[in-house]
Parts: structure tokens; C-alpha cells; sequence
């Protein structure tokens, strides 16, 4: 079964703006990373969040992560066309096992 | 490119033959996953690998599934007598193992079961 819950499912934009998705998951993590998957590829990571951090940066990518409520946000600032693509968070359970638990995804396309 | 490579990247077979897919992770990485990803969806653990051994199993992963790394470096899933449901995305990843698990994904294996 699938831990996370992306929201919305699907998000369409102009190039420039802010874009921003959440995650919401159900039990104890780790960590949540987050990916994104152009059509039909394989998941590039793009940032991973520890249990400890509530916010984090990389470059135009800037996460949060709430664990009191048990959800993320993936903010993607000045949107580019190349930046169309699935997005996906990942969490890390706390109690175990190292597999990650995917959501299934928001669909972001960003218009020229 | 993650350094992650899968073959192959592409394979049609009929409802009941065998299929065999093959991973290279990255060469140090001593932690290597199997994920099924149907279209919409998001990835599904299958099975997981700490060098030759397999320590994890989901309860996807049927009697017909069985996977392998005999030598802690590439690895092969096979799937036995293929179903019109096995059609999906096969995704290897791999991770360095004191690395707070950040995968990196090959570009996977697309199976059609006709």
C-alpha cells in the first residue's frame, strides 16, 4: 500500500511561477526524499529531509517537512519548462526496513 | 545517467513464457532495491538485496518472481510464466549502505505481457 499521498495529483503552471506540491504520509519515518520522473524514465533523486530537519535547500528546490502532522512540501521556485515532469516523495520507515514507500505522484507541467 | 543501468530497456513477451531483467549498480554500492511501477502510479517495492543477500521480500513479489546477486554486484529478477498484470515498469536502484538510503534508479525495464 502506498504511504505517501501527493497533492494534487496533478498541477499545470506558467513558466516562472512557484510550484508547489505536498506530501502527506501515515507512520514514523526516517526520512523523506523526494523524485522526479520525466515520462517514461527512471527517478532522479532530487533532496532528502531527516526526521530532525524541518527545512531544507537545494538550489531552486526547497522542502519542508512537518512530522507533528506528518507531511512535506516540495516548493520548486521560477519555474522552467524543463522542470515538466512527475514528481514523487518517498519516505523511509522508521522500523526496519530500508525500502522507501513511494506516493503516487503529482504531475507537473510547466507552460511556455 | 545515475549510473544505475538496466537491461533490457524494453521487452515484449506472450502470457506464459519466461522473462529474465538484469541491474548494474553503482560499483560501490553495496544496497541494491527492485520496484514495479504500473502507469499512474507511483514505484512499489519488490525485493531488497545488502550484497549478496536477500533481506527483504514483499509480499508482491509471487512464487513466479525470484531474484538474485549471486556475486554482491549486478543483479537479475526473472519472472516465471509472465501475466497480463506483470506489464509494468521494472526499477532497479541502488544505495551506499551509512548513506541515509538516497537511492539512485536505473531507467528501468518496461514489460508488455500480451
Amino acid at each position: 500500500s502506498q504511504q505517501g499521498e501527493e497533492d494534487p495529483q496533478a498541477l499545470s503552471i506558467q513558466e516562472g511561477e512557484n510550484a508547489t506540491m505536498n506530501c502527506s504520509y501515515k507512520t514514523s519515518i526516517n526520512n523523506l526524499q523526494w523524485y522526479r520522473q520525466n515520462s517514461g524514465r527512471g527517478l532522479v533523486h532530487l533532496i532528502l529531509i531527516r526526521s530532525n530537519e524541518r527545512e531544507k535547500h537545494s538550489g531552486r528546490l526547497r522542502v519542508t517537512l512537518d512530522t507533528s502532522k506528518k507531511s512535506s512540501s516540495l516548493l520548486i521556485t521560477a519555474s522552467r519548462a524543463a522542470d515538466t515532469a512527475s514528481y514523487f516523495c518517498a519516505t523511509e520507515l522508521s522500523q526496519g526496513a530500508q525500502k522507501l514507500v513511494f506516493g503516487q505522484g503529482t504531475r507537473l507541467t510547466i507552460n511556455p | 545517467d545515475t549510473g544505475v543501468s538496466q537491461d533490457p530497456r524494453h521487452k515484449i513477451t506472450k502470457r506464459g513464457q519466461n522473462v529474465t531483467f538484469r541491474c548494474d549498480p553503482i560499483s560501490e554500492h553495496n544496497r541494491l532495491y527492485w520496484y514495479r511501477q504500473t502507469l499512474g502510479q507511483g514505484p512499489e517495492f519488490l525485493t531488497y538485496f545488502q550484497n549478496e543477500a536477500q533481506l527483504e521480500k514483499s509480499r508482491l513479489l509471487s512464487d513466479r518472481f525470484s531474484a538474485e546477486r549471486p556475486k554482491g554486484s549486478f543483479s537479475t529478477l526473472e519472472i516465471q510464466r509472465t501475466e497480463q498484470g506483470d506489464s509494468a515498469m521494472y526499477l532497479c536502484a541502488s544505495s551506499l549502505l551509512g548513506r541515509a538510503n538516497e537511492q539512485f534508479f536505473g531507467p528501468g525495464t518496461r514489460l508488455t505481457v500480451l
